[in-house]
């Protein structure tokens, strides 16, 4: 079955950097296009950034664009979130996230998510 | 960006009850409308999808419906297991966004 496994999580001072990781296994993860999705301590959620399953087109939102970047390996069934110049606002636990549909170019919603990695920003 | 709202943000019922959360875009979306369940800890699930799609597992009680701007997520016998945090997602344009999420709680 599905399984997305986020991993990198921890605290970092406000302007430094993170990267996190998400393995996937239990489908064919070349052809299938990737978020990532984040909610602060007792908010909602918010939509970060997807990444095509071909890597042709990668999409931010507002809020971490120049920030952050959004990559992935499909030898290594990995995605990543390269997370510079972090805010106290970024804290959050971040998901990755799974589209429904193979080699899909148009948008979707999240079918699979991991347990999430949990960032916190704070000096 | 389109906006997204959910009413009403907080909703005690009780076991049995028939319940049902609205959600509007700021602008049509047509049908591009997913519904989350989401638990305390846990990672949000997928209810619904393209407004009124059942996604595969969740149980039948579960309905969605609405087109354009407005849309609903209907609960037609409430189990103990619904208690929980539900959102609303436009997926008609990159640039996803989420309603602020309902909050069902036992009355």
């Amino acid at each position: 079955q599905v399984q997305l496994v986020e991993s990198g999580g921890g605290v970092v001072q406000p302007g430094g950097s993170l990267r996190l990781s998400c393995a996937a296994s239990g489908f064919t993860f070349s052809s299938y296009g990737m978020h990532w999705v984040r909610q602060a301590p007792g908010k909602g959620l918010e939509w970060v950034a997807f990444i095509r399953y071909d890597e042709n087109n990668k999409y931010y939102a507002d809020s971490v664009k120049g920030r952050f970047t959004i990559s992935r390996d499909n030898s290594k069934n990995t995605l990543y979130l390269q997370m510079n110049s972090l805010r106290a606002e970024d804290t959050a636990v971040y998901y990755c996230a799974k589209v429904r549909t193979p080699s899909g170019t148009y948008p979707e919603y999240f079918q699979h998510w991991g347990q999430g990695t949990l960032v916190t920003v704070s000096s | 960006d389109i906006q997204m709202t959910q009413s009403p943000s907080t909703l005690s019922a009780s076991v049995g009850d028939r319940v049902t959360i609205t959600c509007r875009a700021s602008q049509s979306i047509s049908r591009w409308l997913a519904w989350y369940q989401q638990k305390p800890g846990k990672a949000p699930k997928l209810l619904i999808y393209k407004a009124s799609s059942l996604e595969s597992g969740v149980p039948s009680r579960f309905s969605g419906s609405g087109s354009g701007t407005e849309f609903t997520l209907t609960i037609s016998s409430l189990q103990p297991d619904d208690f929980a945090t539900y959102y609303c997602q436009q997926y008609n344009i990159y640039g996803f966004t989420f309603g602020p999420g309902t909050k069902v709680d036992i009355k």
